[in-house]
């Protein structure tokens, strides 16, 4: 059970080129999240998509796209990378709302991105 | 728009010392406030969470109290140790809306041995 994978862990960009951040979860969850944490600024939302076909704005969606390709995956892309979309990009899953207990967000190790 | 703030942003204590945490939430319609800890370079995971019919939870030596008509949550860590020493993060969420999640900006907690 390997939980919240992420591809590639590192990934050095120049300014305008495009990339696709990959996560897959085996835990058979419905939700699923892209987040972007900063120095100082915790985990912000980027999208979120609460079941398979449908995804939503969160707190910081400009420049990025999402795809929820099936219920395991649930990708990023960058179009047009800028240096301000240097962080570390987070994935994680959590159980379908409305479900009885815990809603713990299991997340992914991670993907450090740099835009030079 | 919805917004967590979380207070303090750096805190330190002796070990053994309690640790209080402090976070406020904006939007009424959040009914679920979990907190995660997180170590230097890993990622986030969840220590203990509160829904909003319920003011208070303790698990061992972490407790969290809510209250509603403030808008107001705080995680307590008694008895702390070294080990306790990350960034914690609280979060409000809003379950019926498809779990969109706002977390705090972290507080740094630094347990002195």
């Amino acid at each position: 059970n390997a939980g919240v994978t992420q591809t590639p862990k590192f990934q050095v960009l120049k300014t305008g080129q495009s990339m696709t951040l990959q996560c897959a979860q085996d835990m058979n969850h419905n939700s699923m999240y892209w987040y972007r944490q900063d120095p100082g600024m915790g985990l912000r939302l980027i999208y979120y998509s609460a079941s398979e076909g449908t995804t939503d704005k969160g707190e910081v969606p400009n420049g990025y796209n999402v795809s929820r390709l099936n219920k395991r995956e649930f990708s990023l892309r960058l179009e047009s990378a800028a240096p301000s979309q240097t962080s570390v990009y987070f994935c994680a899953s959590s159980r379908r709302p409305g479900t009885s207990g815990i809603y713990e967000q299991y997340f992914g190790p991670g993907t450090r991105l740099t835009v030079t | 728009g919805e917004n967590v703030e979380q207070h303090p942003s750096t805190l330190s204590v002796q070990e053994g010392d309690s640790a209080v945490i402090k976070c406020t939430y904006s939007d009424s319609a959040s009914n679920y406030f979990p907190w995660y800890k997180q170590e230097l370079g890993k990622r986030p995971q969840l220590i203990i969470d509160i829904r909003s019919n319920v003011g208070e939870k303790k698990d061992q030596r972490i407790a969290v109290t809510l209250n509603k008509t403030a808008k107001h949550f705080s995680l307590h860590i008694t008895e702390t140790q070294p080990e306790d020493s990350a960034v914690y993060f609280c979060a409000a969420i809003l379950s019926g809306g498809g779990f969109k999640t706002i977390f705090g900006a972290g507080t740094r907690l630094f347990v002195k041995a």
